[in-house]
C-alpha cells in the first residue's frame, strides 16, 4: 500500500509557485521521498528524491520537515507543461525495493 | 540519464489474440524490471516484480497465467497479455531498476497502450 498521503488536486497560476504537500508519517530511517510526475499518456518522470536534507534541481525543490513525516515539492515558477499528476513516493534504495503509486495531485496550471 | 524504452508504443488487437510488449534498458543493466498496468484516471498498479533469470513475482490478483513476462536478460523484460479481452485494455508501463552509483534507483519507460477490440 502506498504509504504518503496526497491532496486530491490542486491549482496554480502561470509563472507562479505551485507547492506540493504531501505527508508520510510512517516512513523509515532509511526511506527516501521521491517525487515522480506523469504527464497525460506518458510514462512517470523523475523530478527529485531526498533523505532528510532539502533537495534543489533544475526542475525543482524539495523541502523536508525535521521529522520527515512531510514534504513539499516546489516548481519555483509554473508552467502549463507542468500541468501533471504529481506522485510523492517513499521507498528505500537497497536492493528489494519497489514503488508503490498512490493516487498522487492533479495539477492544473493555469494561464 | 538511464534510459529504458518500450516498443510498441500503442498496439490494437482483436479479442482472443496475444499481444507481446517489449521493454528495454539502453544504457545499463537492469536486474529487476517491474510492469505496471493504468486505466484512464487511476494510479498505476504495480503487477509483477522479476528478476534476471527467475520467475517473476506477481501482485496479489494479477493472474500469471493471463500476463507472461519473461526476463531473459539484463537488459530486456517482455510483457505478453495472452487471450487479450476488451477489459485489458490498458496502459502498460514497465521499470528498470538498476545501480546509480552506491544505489539502486529505478527508470521507467513511457508506455504501451494497449487496446484490444
Amino acid at each position: 500500500d502506498a504509504k504518503t498521503t496526497q491532496p486530491t488536486s490542486m491549482d496554480c497560476a502561470e509563472g507562479r509557485a505551485a507547492n506540493l504537500p504531501c505527508n508520510h508519517s510512517t516512513i523509515s530511517g532509511n526511506e527516501y521521498v521521491y517525487w515522480y510526475r506523469q504527464i497525460h499518456s506518458q510514462g512517470p518522470q523523475y523530478i527529485i528524491h531526498g533523505l532528510k536534507n532539502n533537495e534543489t534541481n533544475e526542475m525543482a525543490s524539495l523541502i523536508i520537515t525535521e521529522d520527515r513525516k512531510s514534504s513539499t515539492l516546489i516548481l519555483p515558477h509554473a508552467t502549463l507543461r507542468d500541468t501533471a499528476v504529481y506522485y510523492c513516493i517513499v521507498r528505500a534504495r537497497e536492493g528489494g525495493f519497489k514503488t508503490i503509486f498512490g493516487a498522487g495531485t492533479r495539477l492544473f496550471v493555469k494561464a | 540519464g538511464a534510459v529504458v524504452s518500450q516498443h510498441p508504443s500503442w498496439v490494437i488487437c482483436k479479442s482472443g489474440t496475444s499481444v507481446k510488449i517489449e521493454c528495454r534498458s539502453l544504457d545499463f543493466q537492469a536486474t529487476t524490471m517491474f510492469w505496471y498496468r493504468q486505466f484512464p484516471k487511476q494510479s498505476l498498479m504495480l503487477m509483477a516484480t522479476s528478476n534476471e533469470g527467475s520467475k517473476a513475482t506477481y501482485e496479489q490478483g494479477v493472474e500469471k497465467d493471463k500476463f507472461l513476462i519473461n526476463h531473459a536478460s539484463l537488459t530486456l523484460s517482455t510483457l505478453t497479455v495472452t487471450s487479450a479481452h476488451p477489459e485489458d485494455s490498458s496502459f502498460y508501463i514497465c521499470s528498470a531498476r538498476g545501480i546509480q552509483g552506491a544505489s539502486y534507483e529505478q527508470y521507467f519507460g513511457p508506455g504501451t497502450r494497449l487496446t484490444v477490440t
